[in-house]
């Protein structure tokens, strides 16, 4: 089975922390995914990786920015943390091409207070 | 630019009655259509996908979607629902020309079923 793994479940930050959120997958998929979550809001897309030490914006990438030096692994930063970014983050990997299934991992709740 | 818009943001449907989940897509190039299912504290899990051929796609879960190229929806059906259909449902849609393989996803619905 597929895994796409994501650190915490829960966290709680200070404001103006910077906060590291990770995630990893087992299928050496080539796409690697952040989306926000926020009742109403549906999935929205923060950053996205093709490859290896690539990433593109996706449509809120301020407040964030992202790290990808492994395949495996793709990291979500926040550079100073604000009540804002109080959400659910959900990690996802897909196969190259436009025709195959993303899996998503559990998500993490981040409260910043 | 893609968009998905789910039309309800809230279903309530009582247990084994039929349910219609709506949604629509604005591309002007060749589409590919996905249904995910998000049960509660879990994260997305694929229930079907359109790619080409027949319009009726089946799933699982009993849940099938009809793509209608004219109208450019992709709405989400079950015949008869039960309590653990009760989740938030989300329409993504994909495109060829789509740079990284990104899913643009609509706002969700919550199908809630009642006994």
């Amino acid at each position: 089975d597929v895994k796409v793994t994501q650190s915490s479940r829960y966290l709680v930050k200070r404001t103006g922390e910077k906060v590291f959120l990770e995630c990893v997958q087992d299928m050496d998929h080539e796409n690697m995914f952040w989306y926000r979550q926020d009742p109403g809001l549906g999935l929205r897309l923060i950053y996205f990786s093709y490859d290896v030490k690539m990433k593109e914006k996706g449509d809120i990438p301020e407040g964030y920015s992202v790290s990808r030096e492994k395949k495996e692994r793709f990291s979500l930063i926040l550079e100073s943390a604000s009540t804002n970014q109080t959400s659910m983050y959900l990690c996802a990997s897909r196969p190259f091409g436009q025709t195959t299934e993303a899996f998503f991992g559990q998500g993490t709740r981040l409260t910043v207070v | 630019a893609q968009s998905v818009t789910q039309l309800d943001s809230q279903v309530p449907v009582f247990e084994e009655a039929p349910v219609e989940l709506r949604c629509n897509y604005s591309s002007s190039v060749s589409v590919y259509l996905f249904w995910y299912v998000q049960y509660p504290n879990q994260g997305l899990q694929l229930l079907l996908k359109y790619l080409s051929g027949s319009t009726l796609v089946k799933g699982i879960n009993g849940f099938e979607a009809e793509f209608n190229k004219s109208q450019t929806s992709f709405h989400l059906r079950k015949p008869s629902v039960h309590i653990s259909d009760t989740a938030e449902y989300f329409c993504a849609v994909s495109d060829q020309y789509n740079q990284g393989g990104k899913l643009i996803f609509g706002q969700g619905t919550e199908l809630s079923v009642k006994p």
